[in-house]
């Protein structure tokens, strides 16, 4: 069971580039989560996701966009890629609310823009 | 806007103390809260709480919310080096999870 699963782990990016972070989850879980964590600091909600085909933002969506075609995929689009977008990235899912809402964290992928 | 304090943004303590971290929020439609360990990588479940007053307990952790005065707390009795990492307090509102600033405890011999 490989639980939440985000590639890449490390990425560089020059200013202006374009890419995209995987995510993926083998629970079965209908909510996904996009967090971004700035060094010293909590974790800020960038899009989540309830179900396939339903997205909604969060805190800090700006620069970012996100896709949910599958219940188990969940990739986070950046354009345009700034430096205040150098991060670690964690996407996390859920089975659902009430006592189903502990949340499963991917392992993080750090983001660097130069 | 939802809103998640918690307090102190970081301590250093001596192994054997007891740590008390706190967490105060402002949320409408109130789930639940919960609380996360974070060491060199992603976070990792400690608590969820719904009810004020029941105390959640694992080992040497401890865990309690105040529904009325929007906050809980964290207990760490007889710390260990082990305990060292970040501590991120989330509350629930449907379906978001809103995050604290965490508190670094840095558990020293």
């Amino acid at each position: 069971n490989a639980g939440v699963t985000q590639t890449p782990k490390f990425r560089i990016l020059k200013i202006g580039q374009s890419m995209t972070l995987q995510c993926a989850q083998d629970m079965n879980h209908n909510y996904m989560y996009w967090y971004r964590q700035d060094p010293g600091m909590g974790l800020k909600l960038i899009y989540y996701s309830v179900g396939a085909g339903i997205t909604d933002k969060g805190e800090v969506p700006n620069g970012y966009n996100v896709s949910r075609s599958t219940t188990e995929d969940f990739p986070l689009r950046l354009e345009l890629a700034a430096p205040s977008q150098t991060s670690v990235y964690f996407c996390a899912s859920s089975l659902g609310q009430g006592v189903a809402n502990v949340l499963t964290f991917g392992a993080g992928s750090r983001l660097t823009v130069l | 806007e939802d809103k998640v304090v918690q307090s102190p943004l970081s301590l250093v303590v001596h192994e054997g103390d007891t740590v008390t971290l706190n967490c105060s929020y402002e949320v409408t439609n109130f789930r639940s809260l919960l609380w996360y360990k974070q060491e060199k990588k992603a976070p990792t479940f400690l608590f969820m709480l719904t009810s004020s007053g029941i105390e959640k307990k694992s080992g040497r952790l401890s865990s309690i919310l105040d529904k009325k005065e929007l906050f809980s707390i964290l207990n760490i009795t007889a710390t260990q080096t082990g305990d060292s990492a970040i501590y991120l307090c989330a509350v629930r509102r449907g379906s978001r999870l809103t995050f604290g600033e965490g508190t670094q405890l840095t558990v020293n011999p």
